[in-house]
Formats: structure tokens, C-alpha cells, sequence
């Protein structure tokens, strides 16, 4: 079975903290894994993807096929980061479904 | 470069009616994905359609059906309505075979059905 879980549904730090948003996934095979972010009133876009290896907004995630974990990092977080982010996986490459997380309220206060 | 663009924006349905929510694709994106948001949930994978074909269907019943045109928007259709299809669907399109492809999302239809 293919499942993502998001243990925390809101998180709350303050500016210039650093933030750790967790993401595991449960799928037998080679995913492709992804972080999408909902800003409020905005629709949801991609915020990194894993094969990419790059640092978007500050934030980077590294998989961990041994926790199979994709946690989503950022060592100094901005007032502007506060949104609804949704951990995802593909289980071919992102050419199919997404299967997506609950999501976390990241909160960040000033 | 025009984005995903979704219509209506909500509406209002009865249980038993019939509902078609339309989707007009990402300029140049042959592939439209289906989601179902229910309140404090992640999206769920509806179905895909690429080149008009189904390709690929989650775990929804027969009632939820859709459609991709030539120009590559797309409808889904809900029969016999019930209370839990009360969500916000959204609409991704994306071009398969790209480069470092992704999904682009669409603000989403938010649908209450009473």
C-alpha cells in the first residue's frame, strides 16, 4: 500500500527558528517524493521535488529510503513560509498519481 | 503562459443530482489529474487522462467519471450525488515525457452537496 503520513497537522514556531516538517511514506518500490505548499488564498504548487536536490525558499528534504522519510528543513524560518504543506510521493515517477499527505500548518510568528 | 483554470468556482448540489466540473489545461500540457479534498485532508487521486484516455484510476466508485477533450480540457462528472462527495476537487495538468515534469494545480471547485 502507498500512504504518506504528516505526524504533526499544525506546527508553530517563531521567526528565525529553524523548522523540521515530517514526512514518511510507506511504498515498496522507488518513489519519486515531493513537498507542495498551499499560501493562503493560493492554490497548491510545488515547492521541491527530490530528484532535483535543490533548495527552494531556503528549504531543502533529503529521502531517506532506510526511515523512508522525506522531512522538509529550513534553518532560519520567515514570516512568509506560513502555509499549508503537503508531503507527496509517486510511485512512477511522478508520471501518475500523487498520493499526498494530511498536511501541516506551519505557523511561523514574528 | 496561461495556468490551470477551473469552473465553476462552488456550487451547491442535492443528494441524488448530477454534478460536471470543468478544467482547462496548462498551455502545451497533454495530462489532466483529478483530486478529491475533503475538509482537513490531503488530496486523493481521482483519475488521470492523457491523450484522451484513462490512465490511471484511485479508489472511487464508477459513479465519478470524466472526460479529456482534443485541446486537453477535461470534465469529471459525480452521478447519484451523495453527502461525502462534499470537497474541493482539484484539477492538475502536466506534460508526460518532459523534463523534470510536475503537476500544476488549479484553484480547485468547492462542492456542498445537502
Amino acid at each position: 500500500a502507498q500512504r504518506v503520513t504528516q505526524p504533526e497537522k499544525l506546527l508553530s514556531v517563531f521567526k528565525g527558528a529553524p523548522v523540521e516538517l515530517k514526512c514518511n511514506y510507506s511504498y515498496s518500490g522507488s518513489p519519486e517524493l515531493f513537498w507542495y505548499v498551499q499560501y493562503s488564498r493560493q492554490r497548491l504548487q510545488l515547492l521541491l521535488r527530490h530528484i532535483s536536490r535543490e533548495s527552494i525558499k531556503g528549504f531543502t528534504a533529503d529521502l531517506n529510503k532506510g526511515e523512508t522519510s522525506f522531512h522538509l528543513k529550513k534553518p532560519f524560518a520567515q514570516e512568509e513560509d506560513s502555509a499549508m504543506y503537503y508531503c507527496a510521493l509517486s510511485p512512477q515517477g511522478g508520471s501518475e498519481k500523487l498520493v499526498f499527505g494530511k498536511g501541516t500548518k506551519l505557523t511561523v510568528n514574528p | 503562459e496561461t495556468g490551470v483554470t477551473q469552473s465553476p468556482t462552488h456550487l451547491i448540489k442535492t443528494r441524488g443530482q448530477q454534478v460536471t466540473l470543468r478544467c482547462s489545461s496548462q498551455s502545451g500540457h497533454n495530462t489532466v489529474s483529478w483530486y478529491q479534498q475533503a475538509l482537513g485532508q490531503g488530496p486523493q487521486f481521482i483519475f488521470q487522462y492523457y491523450r484522451e484516455e484513462e490512465n490511471g484510476r484511485g479508489n472511487f466508485p464508477p459513479r465519478f467519471s470524466g472526460l479529456q477533450f482534443p485541446n486537453y480540457s477535461s470534465e469529471l462528472n459525480v452521478n447519484a450525488l451523495e453527502l461525502d462527495d462534499s470537497a474541493l476537487y482539484l484539477c492538475a495538468s502536466s506534460l508526460i515525457g518532459a523534463p523534470g515534469w510536475t503537476q500544476y494545480f488549479g484553484p480547485g471547485t468547492r462542492l456542498t452537496v445537502l
